[in-house]
């Protein structure tokens, strides 16, 4: 049973186009994160919610709006996809706000054409 | 500003011996270090952990040494095999903060 389960795996795209990438966990953790891995695969904060509330937003363009419906789900919507967009994406979840092991999943790996 | 460095992108060693890998850190503030390993294609997983009250924490082949005056921390693995060839991360936080920083990174390969 996956911990931390986001998806889709892998996202190809056009520019201009709108998309969603969908994170759970079943751990039970107050606190999630998303995590942006860029061609030098550099492992940035993007967001953190910590009981469905927004702790961390990190520069990032406003084309990317997480949505936290409890604190099990943590969903990033991209608006408007930019070449710049494509790398991959992480999911995590921890019990407390950067403390503890955080757990990741399996990346979503968003590719802009 | 990178908070956590890794200066060794890679890193080849042969099975059997002592894997090193290092990692610095610039935050005074950071009293918890944690480090992940990550195969292709996965998110990073879970490897160790270690509190700025300790300056070793070990758990069977993995080892990792915190020296705070220096900011650096490092982690052993041995003896190293194949199945630790991956990409390991360093992490760091803060009791006062809310996120984990990450380093680049560092690409071990165990020589069979």
């Amino acid at each position: 049973d996956t911990a931390v389960s986001q998806t889709p795996k892998y996202l190809v795209t056009q520019m201009g186009n709108d998309k969603s990438i969908k994170c759970e966990q079943n751990l039970g953790h107050d606190t999630m994160y998303w995590y942006k891995q860029d061609s030098k695969k550099f492992l940035k904060i993007m967001f953190s919610y910590n009981n469905k509330e927004l702790i961390i937003n990190e520069t990032v363009p406003n084309r990317f709006s997480p949505k936290s419906p409890d604190k099990a789900h943590l969903n990033l919507h991209i608006n408007s996809l930019e070449l710049g967009d494509s790398a991959v994406y992480f999911c995590a979840s921890s019990r407390r706000q950067g403390r503890g092991e955080a757990f990741f999943g399996q990346g979503t790996r968003l590719t802009v054409v | 500003d990178q908070q956590v460095k890794q200066n060794s992108p890679s890193l080849s060693v042969q099975e059997g011996r002592i894997s090193i890998l290092n990692c610095d850190y610039t935050n005074s503030m950071f009293d918890y270090f944690l480090w992940y390993k990550k195969y292709p294609a996965e998110g990073p997983t879970f490897l160790i952990s270690i509190s700025s009250i300790k300056d070793k924490n070990e758990d069977g082949r993995f080892t990792v040494f915190l020296n705070k005056s220096a900011k650096h921390l490092s982690l052993h693995i041995v003896p190293s095999q194949p199945g630790d060839s991956a990409v390991y991360f360093c992490a760091a936080s803060a009791s006062t903060g809310n996120q984990f920083y990450f380093g680049t990174g560092t690409s071990l390969t165990v020589i069979p």
